[in-house]
């Protein structure tokens, strides 16, 4: 599996835009990088995914750097309820099992 | 999204007991389903994978005799805490897998066992 690192935590004004980075340089080319969020006391749900071009949906949107070497999730609007703990794993194809690090811990302020 | 459930979301027993959690695909078939185990402020750890018909893989380190997973259909799976210990209370969460998409996974709400 490859490794990531995530800043331990964050934080970030309510309304505003939050960039979570993720480093996975040793991601391999068939790895997709997939974004869960943890909010407290609840199961992970999934944010986005993406293998190689930037991606948007109605959560996020996921920027991947040229190299693949790293990967920004894009909350364009904080609110409150996006406080949660989010990880950034990476996980290829025919590898069902999703490794969770220790992501970061996202702090919304009102 | 898919749902996925999970039952008790909450339970308390005394030592030396056993335990089941369901763990449930409300409106899809789950070919595989994972188990994990999370501790206070700590991150999710993979116990097992099981799917449908066949018997779980169990990470490294997890004991399978006390930990029971069953598959026995594609929306449930069960784990079964075989009597538990004080060191085995914890988040335990389970996810499903098998949408025909990638290998997006759905994850219940979780389990908060207490063993007193």
């Amino acid at each position: 599996d490859a490794k990531t690192t995530q800043p331990n935590s964050m934080e970030s004004n309510e309304e505003e835009p939050v960039h979570l980075p993720c480093n996975h340089s040793t991601i391999s080319g068939t790895d997709y990088i997939h974004w869960y969020r943890q909010l407290p006391s609840q199961g992970p749900e999934y944010v986005i995914h993406g293998l190689t071009s930037n991606v948007n949906n109605r959560m996020a949107s996921l920027a991947i750097a040229e190299d693949r070497k790293s990967s920004t999730l894009i909350l364009h609007r904080a609110t409150l309820r996006d406080a949660a703990v989010y990880y950034c794993i990476p996980s290829g194809p025919g590898n069902e099992k999703l490794t969770f690090g220790t992501g970061t811990r996202l702090t919304i302020i009102p | 999204g898919a749902v996925v459930s999970q039952h008790p979301s909450r339970v308390i027993c005394k030592s030396g007991t056993s335990v089941k959690i369901e763990c449930r695909s409300l409106d899809f078939q789950a070919t595989t389903m994972f188990w994990y185990r999370q501790f206070p402020k700590k991150s999710l750890m993979l116990m097992a994978t099981s799917n449908e018909g066949s018997k779980a893989t169990y990470e490294q380190g997890v004991e399978k005799d006390k930990f029971l997973i069953n598959h026995a259909s594609l929306t449930l799976s069960t784990l079964t805490v075989t009597s538990a210990h004080p060191e085995d209370s914890s988040f335990y969460i389970c996810s499903a897998s098998g949408q025909g998409r990638w290998n997006e996974q759905f994850f219940g709400p979780g389990t908060r066992l207490t063993v007193l």
